[in-house]
């Protein structure tokens, strides 16, 4: 069966400093990987996402994850946060069936 | 740009009511989902809708869960008798034929009493 472990609950760190979101996945198939970034009382929205090809993905908000399938991880980084960064991120993989199968997530708190 | 809408935002009701919550999908998508998260937790697959029928569902949407897709536009989803353990937020999320990414919606909170 696949899963996601997110080891970090919950990650605070300055403004303007580097940020990296752990995840690791288990799956015996091909995968589809995802990250997602929730803010607060609002839904889902998709950062980033590896399909295919190159292991580096780049995604929004200057957000980038490096799939490594030796390590099973697909970690999420940030050369520099900012405070409006401030929210909780999803890791997530997608069954061959097609729905999403979700880490139990990463508050990242950025402060001032 | 096009996105998924759910209503209403925030429903209370009491232990042992029916709910629908309703979500109008992206219009040119076929694949339609719900998630829940329940406060503090993960968000966790409870169905998949296809061609006008269930095409997966997770041990979670049980017989008091049902969807439907009751015309071309809204995608709802049914609680018959709800639960104390049913309050969570309900994510309605839809992705094209095409496309790896699901779209999701900003979510129902519901809140049993």
């Amino acid at each position: 069966a696949q899963s996601v472990t997110q080891l970090d609950s919950q990650v605070p760190v300055f403004e303007e400093a580097p940020v990296e979101l752990r995840c690791n996945y288990s799956s015996s198939v091909s995968v589809y990987l995802f990250w997602y970034v929730q803010y607060p009382n609002q839904g889902l929205q998709l950062l980033l996402k590896y399909l295919s090809g190159s292991t580096l993905v780049k995604g929004i908000n200057g957000f980038e994850a490096e799939f490594n399938k030796s390590q099973t991880s697909f970690h999420l980084r940030k050369p520099s946060v900012h405070i409006s960064d401030t929210a909780e991120y999803f890791c997530a993989v997608r069954r061959s069936q097609g729905n999403l199968i979700f880490g139990k997530g990463t508050k990242l708190s950025v402060k001032p | 740009e096009p996105e998924v809408t759910q209503t209403p935002s925030h429903q209370v009701t009491q232990m042992g009511q029916e709910v629908i919550l309703r979500c109008v999908p992206i219009s040119n998508h076929l694949y339609f989902y719900w998630y829940r998260q329940i406060l503090g937790q993960k968000v966790e697959f409870l169905v998949s809708f296809y061609n006008n029928e269930i095409s997966e569902k997770s041990e979670i949407f049980d017989d008091q869960f049902s969807v439907e897709r009751p015309d071309g536009s809204n995608f709802t989803l049914k609680i018959r008798s709800t639960k104390l353990e049913d309050s969570a937020m309900y994510f309605c999320a839809s992705r094209d034929s095409q496309g790896s990414e699901q779209f999701f919606g900003p979510g129902t909170r519901l809140t049993v009493l």
